[in-house]
């Protein structure tokens, strides 16, 4: 099993839908993120937390909400979704310390409509 | 913000052949990575650098920290098949911030 999990893999939803993406893991790891990655642009960070009670927007936030449920779940909400949300969406975690080290979910795509 | 320049954006090369390429900022980093990301996964961890003029080796890719602190390099040696996929650099900023930032990425072809 991935240490990383990300659900769903796919979804395709339509303009104004409120969508949520989850993300578990037994790594054990006290530090999730949540990166999106379009074409030709890389990986842009949307929001982190390094525990339960702390969360901290990133460089491309506006549009989207995240929750810290517990240490092992971060799930990442878009309210309302718009087409330009259509993206590829990783989860990813950290131990901290070892600083750079990313564990990546295998990534979800959302495609809205 | 700070931001990473990676180039090339694509290589198409013949197996067999090195590859290079680089990253560079404007602004210093205190931590170098490169990540691989194949078709249908997330980016793994290749290489961290973590000292100005750090020379680090992963059997046929070799990476460096330049003395600068605004760029790093991979190479990769007699490349293969398996060599396909997308190649980011990382770089942590300030230290003790999590905020680690990507290129843009270099896709990898290899031809027959």
């Amino acid at each position: 099993d991935a240490d990383v999990t990300q659900t769903p893999r796919n979804r395709i939803t339509k303009t104004g839908k409120r969508i949520m993406l989850e993300c578990s893991q037994t790594k054990g790891h006290d530090r999730m993120y949540w990166y999106r990655q379009d074409p030709g642009l890389g990986l842009q960070l949307i929001y982190y937390s390094f525990d339960v009670k702390d969360i901290n927007k990133g460089e491309i936030s506006d549009g989207y909400s995240v929750s810290r449920q517990a240490q092992a779940k971060f799930s990442l909400s878009l309210e309302s979704a718009i087409p330009n949300q259509t993206a590829l969406y990783f989860c990813a975690t950290s131990r901290g310390g070892e600083i750079g080290e990313l564990f990546f979910g295998e990534g979800s795509r959302l495609t809205v409509l | 913000g700070q931001q990473l320049n990676q180039s090339p954006q694509s290589m198409f090369i013949q197996e067999g052949e090195d590859v290079s390429m680089n990253c560079t900022s404007s602004s210093i980093f205190n931590t170098w990575l490169w990540y691989k990301q194949e078709p249908g996964e997330g980016p793994v961890l290749l290489i961290a650098l973590y000292k100005a003029g750090e020379l680090t080796s992963n059997g046929r890719l070799t990476a460096q920290f330049g003395i600068s602190r605004k760029d790093s390099f991979l190479n990769i040696s007699a490349s293969i098949p398996s060599d396909v996929g997308i190649y980011f650099c990382a770089g942590q900023p300030r230290w003790r911030d999590d905020k680690i930032i990507f290129g843009k990425g270099t896709r990898l072809h290899i031809l027959p």
